[in-house]
């Protein structure tokens, strides 16, 4: 079945450095991805919306200079969060379009972020 | 727009006992219902899913759920709790021609020995 694969699964930084999130569909081509960022014991907020060569459409109130998406190929979309602060530390989730799955969308495995 | 109502965050059940998990929706067009499973410190594992046609719907794990419109609510039931059930669960709903999923707020299912 359809898988994506996100990576790193986990990752801790420092106050102002850039992390960057690589979310890949290996087996279909999505031309839609979607990045979602979850606090603990809260449900998924979607951030952004990404389409393959095109700009990403952000929700209200994220922040597109601090949070880059790039989805440059039919197979990887990329979330940059950029001098991070350790607000910004949360589990980010991408999720795939894909047309022929059983549902429709697929889901990585998230990255936990703690920013230090 | 739409968006998903899910009751009590926690929901704590007997090994054995019915799981109940309660989802109601709002979408001014017909709309497509989801139930995801996610365990701790991972992405989100598809139940079941209900588009067109039958309202009852069979998922994995021996869950299932059923689309009733006239109470706006997509309900997922499982009739004898296993303590591998425990874990997050979400509801979600998309309608045709958008891309984008609305989640409910999750039930964290709890299971008792």
């Amino acid at each position: 079945g359809a898988v994506v694969s996100q990576h790193p699964s986990r990752v801790i930084c420092k106050s102002g450095t850039s992390v960057k999130i690589e979310c890949r569909s290996l087996d279909f081509q999505a031309t839609t991805m979607f990045w979602y960022r979850q606090f603990p014991k809260k449900s998924l907020m979607l951030m952004a919306t990404s389409n393959e060569g095109s700009k990403a459409t952000y929700e209200q109130g994220v922040e597109k200079d601090k949070f880059l998406i790039n989805h440059a190929s039919l197979t990887l979309s990329t979330l940059t969060v950029t001098s991070a602060h350790p607000e910004d530390s949360s589990f980010y989730i991408c999720s795939a379009r894909d047309e022929q799955g059983p549902g429709g969308y697929t889901f990585g495995s998230g990255t936990r972020l703690t920013v230090v | 727009a739409q968006s998903v109502t899910q009751l009590g965050s926690h929901v704590s059940v007997s090994e054995g006992a019915l799981v109940l998990l309660r989802c109601n929706y709002s979408s001014s067009v017909p709309p497509y219902l989801f139930w995801y499973v996610q365990y701790p410190n991972q992405g989100l594992q598809l139940l079941l899913k209900y588009t067109t046609g039958a309202t009852l719907v069979k998922g994995i794990n021996g869950f299932e759920a059923e689309f009733k419109k006239s109470e706006t609510s997509f309900h997922l039931t499982k009739p004898s709790a296993h303590m591998s059930d425990a874990a997050e669960y979400f509801c979600a709903v998309s309608r045709y021609g958008n891309n984008r999923l609305a989640f409910g707020k999750g039930n964290q299912v709890v299971v008792i020995p």
